[in-house]
C-alpha cells in the first residue's frame, strides 16, 4: 500500500485560514482523495473529495496540483468547533482494500 | 434514517473470550467496512464487503471474522480475544465503493484484559 503523510499537529487562531497538506506517492489519474474530520469518541465525517485541480464546497476547498504528489485541504476562517483530527484518504484504483487512512493531523484552534 | 449503528458502545472482555460486534445500516448501501483505531493512530481496514454474501480481507484481518447475510448487517466476530485487540472499532458503509463517501458509525470501544 502506498503511504500518505500528514503533519502530526497544527495550531491556528480563530478566524484564520488553515491549510493541511497530505503527501501521497504514485497515485493514478483516477484515484480520488478524500478528507475526513474526526472529533473525540466519534467516527470520521466526510468533508470533501476530489481527484484533480480544485474542488470547493460549503465548508472547505481541496487543491490537487498537476503532479498529484500532494493535496491540500483548506479551511476558511476556522472556529473553535473545527478543533479535530483531519484525515487524508486516498482511494487507490487497485481495489477496495487499498484504502489508506493517513496518520491524521490534529488541528487545535485557539481563541 | 438512523445511518450506521453499532452495538455495544463499550465492552470489556477477558483474554480468550469471544464476542460479536454488531453493525447495521439503513441506507441500502452495498459496501460495508470494519476498521480499528488504536489510540492516537489512524484507521486500519480489517474486513470489507461489497454486497450480501461477499466479504474480503483488509489490511489487518488476523483474529477477526465477518459475515454478510443481508445488505443491512455486517457483524464482526472476535473468536479468541487478545490484549492486542484492545481498540475502537468503527463500521462504515458506502453506496458504490471506495470512490464514494463512507458513512461511519459511532464506534465500539473494546478493552481486553
Amino acid at each position: 500500500l502506498a503511504k500518505t503523510t500528514q503533519p502530526i499537529s497544527m495550531d491556528s487562531y480563530e478566524g484564520q485560514e488553515v491549510n493541511i497538506t497530505c503527501s501521497h506517492n504514485n497515485i493514478a489519474t483516477n484515484d480520488y482523495i478524500t478528507w475526513y474530520q474526526q472529533f473525540p469518541s466519534q467516527g470520521p465525517r466526510f468533508i470533501i473529495q476530489g481527484y484533480k485541480t480544485k474542488v470547493t464546497n460549503e465548508v472547505a476547498s481541496l487543491f490537487i496540483p498537476a503532479d498529484r504528489k500532494s493535496s491540500t485541504l483548506s479551511l476558511p476562517r476556522v472556529s473553535l468547533s473545527d478543533t479535530a483530527v483531519y484525515y487524508c484518504l486516498v482511494h487507490y484504483s487497485g481495489g477496495y482494500q487499498k484504502v489508506t487512512f493517513g496518520t491524521g493531523t490534529k488541528l487545535q484552534v485557539i481563541p | 434514517n438512523a445511518g450506521v449503528t453499532q452495538t455495544p458502545k463499550f465492552r470489556i472482555l477477558k483474554i480468550g473470550q469471544s464476542m460479536t460486534l454488531q453493525c447495521a445500516q439503513d441506507m441500502n448501501h452495498n459496501y460495508m467496512y470494519w476498521y480499528r483505531q488504536d489510540p492516537g493512530m489512524g484507521l486500519k481496514l480489517i474486513y470489507y464487503s461489497v454486497g450480501a454474501g461477499i466479504t474480503d480481507k483488509g489490511e489487518v484481518p488476523n483474529g477477526y471474522n465477518v459475515s454478510r447475510s443481508t445488505t443491512e448487517d455486517f457483524p464482526l466476530r472476535l473468536e479468541l480475544a487478545a490484549p492486542s485487540q484492545t481498540s475502537v472499532y468503527f463500521c462504515a458503509s458506502s453506496s458504490l465503493g471506495a470512490q464514494e463517501t463512507q458513512y461511519f458509525g459511532p464506534g465500539t470501544r473494546l478493552l481486553v484484559l
